[in-house]
């Protein structure tokens, strides 16, 4: 089973803070997803990478993915509260499956 | 447009006693389809996959059962539950692509308390 682990598990800061979330494994993955979960719903995609060293930006939100593909970063910039909540990444791999992190909990304060 | 449903969102049930978690896709065909469960806060056990009708694929031993009688069902069962089946199950599908790159889609879950 390939696994991805992500740092820091929880994660408490004031809001216009910068912070960055890591995602690593020691497999190799055809893709990585980001997704952002609210208390009793479902998490909803925020990017996919593909590619080795690709970065997207998505507002104030930029991801990375590794040179080897085997690890990610999310950097949020000046976080706002609404940038609360549970992050996951997710690797895809042959056979269809679908790997998720143990996730980052997110706090920020106003 | 496709759409997940998902029921029941929440479910108490006694130890040893039967489940049965429905999940429905439409909008689409032969999507990939996945149970998982998420421990409190934290990230997804995957714990069934389907390619299609009748192939499951099971990722870790279990106390539970998938079927997928129809292209776009997907059943999550156990004959008797444990305490330790608690928790927040999601259903979720993916298109099937031999890309390995599409968004997974997922319901609104069923938070499962076995007493």
């Amino acid at each position: 089973t390939q696994l991805l682990e992500q740092s820091p598990q929880f994660l408490s800061i004031q809001e216009g803070e910068n912070l960055t979330v890591y995602c690593n494994s020691s497999s190799v993955f055809s893709s990585l997803q980001w997704y952002r979960q609210e208390p009793g719903e479902g998490p909803v995609l925020l990017v996919t990478v593909v590619t080795g060293g690709e970065v997207k930006k998505l507002k104030r939100l930029t991801f990375q993915f590794g040179d080897a593909r085997k690890d990610s970063s999310l950097h949020i910039t000046a976080a706002q509260p609404g940038d609360t909540g549970l992050y996951l990444c997710a690797g895809g791999t042959a056979g269809n499956m679908l790997t998720f992190g143990g996730g980052t909990r997110l706090m920020v304060k106003p | 447009s496709q759409t997940i449903h998902q029921w029941p969102a929440t479910l108490v049930q006694p130890v040893g006693s039967p489940l049965s978690l429905e999940c429905t896709v439409e909008g689409t065909s032969n999507p990939n389809l996945y149970w998982y469960r998420q421990a409190a806060g934290r990230g997804l056990q995957l714990l069934f996959y389907s390619v299609g009708i009748g192939q499951i694929s099971s990722e870790v031993p279990q106390n539970l059962s998938a079927s997928r009688p129809q292209d776009r069902q997907f059943i999550l069962s156990s004959k008797k539950l444990l305490l330790s089946d608690s928790g927040f199950y999601l259903c979720a599908w993916r298109r099937d692509s031999k890309l390995k790159k599409g968004e997974a889609f997922f319901g609104q879950g069923t938070r499962l308390t076995v007493v």
